[in-house]
This record gives C-alpha cells, structure tokens and sequence, in this order.
C-alpha cells in the first residue's frame, strides 16, 4: 500500500463528457503528479503541483485541468472526452520535488 | 533535457542476477538518476536512488560510474515475481520539468 488513494478505480463514460478524478496523496506529501498511461504506452506526464501551487506541466491537453486543494487532495478534470482519452490515470505524491514518487493504482478511463 | 536510452526488453531465468543498463549521456550536475518498477496495471514503486557511485537497498544496487553518463539497476538472484517493466529516470531535484518517465525495460523472469 503505496499510501496514495485514487478515486474512482474504474470510469466509463462517453464521448463528449467530463468527468473529475480524485487523489489523495500520502501523509505529509506536498507534491502531487499525474500521469496518463495508454495501453501499452509508456507514463506520460502531465502536470504536477506543489502546496496548492502548479509546479510543472507536461503534456496535458488543454481539455484537461488539475489543481490541488489546501488539504493536500488534487483532483484531475477531463472534459469534452474523446476515445483517445481512454487510458489508465495515476496520481503519485511525494514530499517534494524529485524526491522518490509513491503511486496510487490508478483510474481506469473507458470512453465508450 | 536530460534523456535516457533502455533496452527494450529482456530475459532472465529464476535465481540469476539481472542487470539493466540505462544510458543518460547529457546528464547534468544536478541530476539524480531513479529507477521504478511497474507491473501490469498498477502504478510504478520506487526501487532505488542515486547520484554517483553505488547505491544498495533490500531489493537492488544502483551502480553508476564516474562519468555518470549510464547507470546498471542490478537485481540479485530474480524470481518470477520480478517480471516487470523497470523505468530509468534522470533529473534535478528541486526542478521537476526535467523528470520524465521513458519506454522502460521489460523484464520477463523465466522458470
């Protein structure tokens, strides 16, 4: 147990939708990441915050926006899905920047 | 950027020792160099972490050499529980948008 919880495990839903996915990261953790896995792919960052503040942003679509909360919890939101945005997401927290990551296990997308 | 070149996959028999290279030749001074293992649909663990020289925990040793242009994770005596895909990361602590997750190795551990 990583520490880092994400909610919800599965979602499926359709195309032109939104939908919000949750993480709580682990006790004391300041930074959270997210990251989206397609099948077979590689972790593909996409943004990461810090205290409440955006860090570092990668690769993340414009359809999509994240922040994090003053208790620590980020929500990522992804909107007007498309079947390309069917993937697995993780959250991962850590004290700081770089330090060693801890991952939840992930939201499974299914856009139908 | 500093950018990491891994093998794509590899093979292993039970009891062996493994050793995946990872190649990082523009690394800067203040990169760290971390490896992850992911096994199929959960979220990557934390194996080990280093700057220079050799690093060993309960579960593996990070050997990097002076030039720290590569580094070799070294998993000791593997089982079939150890096949996984291993990432390679290589970044700066406290500047986060040089930290990237690559293709990574896939181990597959044989009986």
């Amino acid at each position: 147990d990583s520490g880092v919880t994400q909610t919800p495990k599965h979602l499926i839903t359709a195309t032109g939708q939104r939908v919000t996915l949750r993480c709580s990261p682990r006790s004391g953790d300041l930074s959270v990441y997210w990251y989206q896995q397609s099948l077979d792919q590689g972790l593909q960052f996409l943004i990461q915050y810090y205290n409440g503040e955006e860090r570092a942003k990668g690769n993340i679509l414009e359809r999509f926006s994240a922040q994090q909360f003053p208790d620590l919890h980020s929500e990522l939101n992804l909107s007007s899905l498309e079947l390309g945005d069917s993937a697995l997401y993780f959250c991962a927290s850590s004290v700081r920047d770089n330090q060693p990551q801890h991952f939840g296990d992930g939201t499974r997308l299914s856009i139908l | 950027l500093a950018k990491t070149t891994q093998p794509i996959s590899m093979d292993s028999y039970e009891g062996q020792e493994v050793n995946i290279t990872c190649s990082h030749n523009n690394i800067a001074t203040n990169d760290y160099i971390t490896w992850y293992q992911q096994f199929p649909s959960q979220g990557p663990r934390f194996i080990i972490q280093g700057y220079k020289t050799k690093v060993t925990n309960e579960v593996a040793s990070l050997f990097i050499p002076a030039d720290r242009k590569s580094s070799t994770l070294s998993l000791p005596r593997v089982s079939l529980s150890d096949t996984a895909v291993y990432y390679c990361l290589v970044g700066a602590l406290y500047n986060n948008n040089d930290m990237r997750f690559g293709a990574g190795t896939r181990l597959t551990v044989k009986p």
